[in-house]
């Protein structure tokens, strides 16, 4: 029972290029989570989908786009990334009273 | 306006001391009120939840919830250098158009000197 897994740990990439973020529960959630976590800023809400087939805009949802693939899988897609995106990004599966997270993933945009 | 806001900190206290960290949320829609704690380069753990107005304790810790104002806190007695983490106040939207929606806010990084 891994919980949620997060696929790449580290990455580096460099200004206009994309890549996804790959994201699975094993817990059978209905909800799932990306948020990305920088200095003093907490964790800021990108992407949430409630349950399987639906997805909603968080707080900084710009320069991103995700797919809830199936109830186990969310993945997170920069098209063009920026350096702004530097970031830990963290993904997220939960019901109700609890959200469970994965290691995180360390993303420098240089 | 952000929809959750805590004070950053940085909070130093002595061993033993008594902790509170606070926060406060703008929607009056949420219904689940969290605490979670994350350590150095790890994701968060949930530490506590409840839904309602009053305390809810366990152990050293105890929420508050105080929902006419809008606030949220968590005290920690007799705090412990292992307490030393940073500290989320979440909050979850369990109904309306924002469903689901699990909101953090800033953190507060807490150490705890012996």
């Amino acid at each position: 029972n891994a919980g949620v897994t997060q696929t790449p740990k580290f990455q580096v990439l460099k200004t206009g290029q994309s890549m996804t973020l790959q994201c699975a529960q094993d817990m059978n959630h209905n909800s799932m989570y990306w948020y990305r976590q920088d200095p003093g800023m907490g964790l800021r809400l990108i992407y949430y989908s409630a349950s399987e087939g639906t997805t909603d805009k968080g707080e900084v949802p710009n320069g991103y786009n995700v797919s809830r693939l199936n109830k186990r899988e969310f993945s997170l897609r920069l098209e063009s990334a920026a350096p702004s995106q530097t970031s830990v990004y963290f993904c997220a599966g939960g019901e109700n009273t609890e959200a469970f997270f994965g290691q995180g993933t360390r993303l420098t945009v240089v | 306006q952000k929809e959750v806001e805590q004070d950053p900190g940085p909070l130093s206290v002595p061993e033993g001391a008594i902790v509170s960290l606070n926060c406060t949320y703008s929607n009056s829609a949420f219904q689940y009120f969290m605490w979670y704690r994350q350590y150095s380069r790890k994701g968060p753990e949930l530490l506590m939840y409840t839904y309602s107005s009053g305390n809810k304790e366990d152990g050293r810790f105890t929420a508050q919830v105080d929902k006419s104002s809008k606030y949220i806190s968590l005290f920690i007695r007799d705090s412990q250098p292992s307490d030393s983490a940073t500290y989320l106040c979440a909050i979850l939207n369990a109904g309306g158009t924002s469903y689901g929606k699990l909101t953090f806010g800033q953190g507060t990084i807490l150490t705890v000197h012996p």
